[in-house]
């Protein structure tokens, strides 16, 4: 079993709908929990972290944290053609020693205009 | 702005070959990866390396080297390539403090070997 599991999608949806993406995770030492937007042919870039449990808001984008789960999601309101993306999180230990971020396979979503 | 760049963003090369990879930062990050990104699998830490001439092995380091003589590069080689070794190569760089975890990622080198 993975350490992460996202579900890869493809997931298609029209303009203005909101997105959902979610993970899970079996390792219950993750504390940074983070998601990371890729275009195509470009690297990942972060759009959110969070840390422990709770929700975190930005702009269209908010971004869940359920620990006693060990699960977390995104939302994308308003989703717009400019959001269409791979999305990817990641969570790591906190005081890792190794640095290292565990990542999900990513989401790879299409607004629709 | 952070800036994490890749030598080569398409590559072509032949089974058996030397390949190098090479990646370069400019903010001074101490630390350094190699991932590999293959569909479905996400992506797949290949080594680290969290100073100068010091390198970690990550997930899957075998057929891979890697080599920071500076700071700022950090280079991946493969000794001898395979077919199972196409794949986008990126590089990611962070800063060492403990309580930062983002990692700025270079824009993929896309490696295909026939």
């Amino acid at each position: 079993q993975k350490e992460v599991e996202q579900d890869p999608g493809p997931l298609s949806v029209p303009e203005g709908a909101i997105v959902s993406l979610n993970c899970t995770y079996s390792n219950s030492a993750f504390q940074y929990f983070m998601w990371y937007r890729q275009y195509s042919r470009k690297g990942p870039e972060l759009l959110m972290y969070t840390y422990s449990s709770g929700n975190k808001e930005d702009g269209r984008f908010t971004a869940q944290v359920d620990k006693s789960s060990k699960y977390i999601s995104l939302f994308i309101r308003d989703s717009q053609p400019s959001d269409s993306a791979t999305y990817l999180c990641a969570m790591s230990e906190v005081y890792s020693n190794d640095y290292k971020l565990s990542f999900g396979a990513g989401t790879t979503v299409t607004v629709r205009a | 702005d952070v800036k994490v760049t890749q030598s080569s963003r398409y590559l072509v090369k032949r089974t058996g070959e030397k390949v190098f990879l090479e990646c370069v930062q400019d903010m001074d990050h101490e630390n350094m990866f190699w991932y590999r990104q293959d569909p479905g699998l996400g992506l797949r830490l290949i080594y680290f390396s969290y100073d100068v001439k010091m390198k970690e092995k990550g997930d899957i380091p075998e057929g891979y080297s890697v080599s920071r003589e500076k700071k700022e590069r950090f280079s991946l080689i493969l000794e001898s390539a395979s077919t199972n070794q196409t794949s986008m190569y990126l590089c990611a760089s962070r800063w060492g403090l403990s309580n930062s975890y983002e990692q700025y990622f270079g824009p993929g080198t896309r490696l295909t070997v026939t």
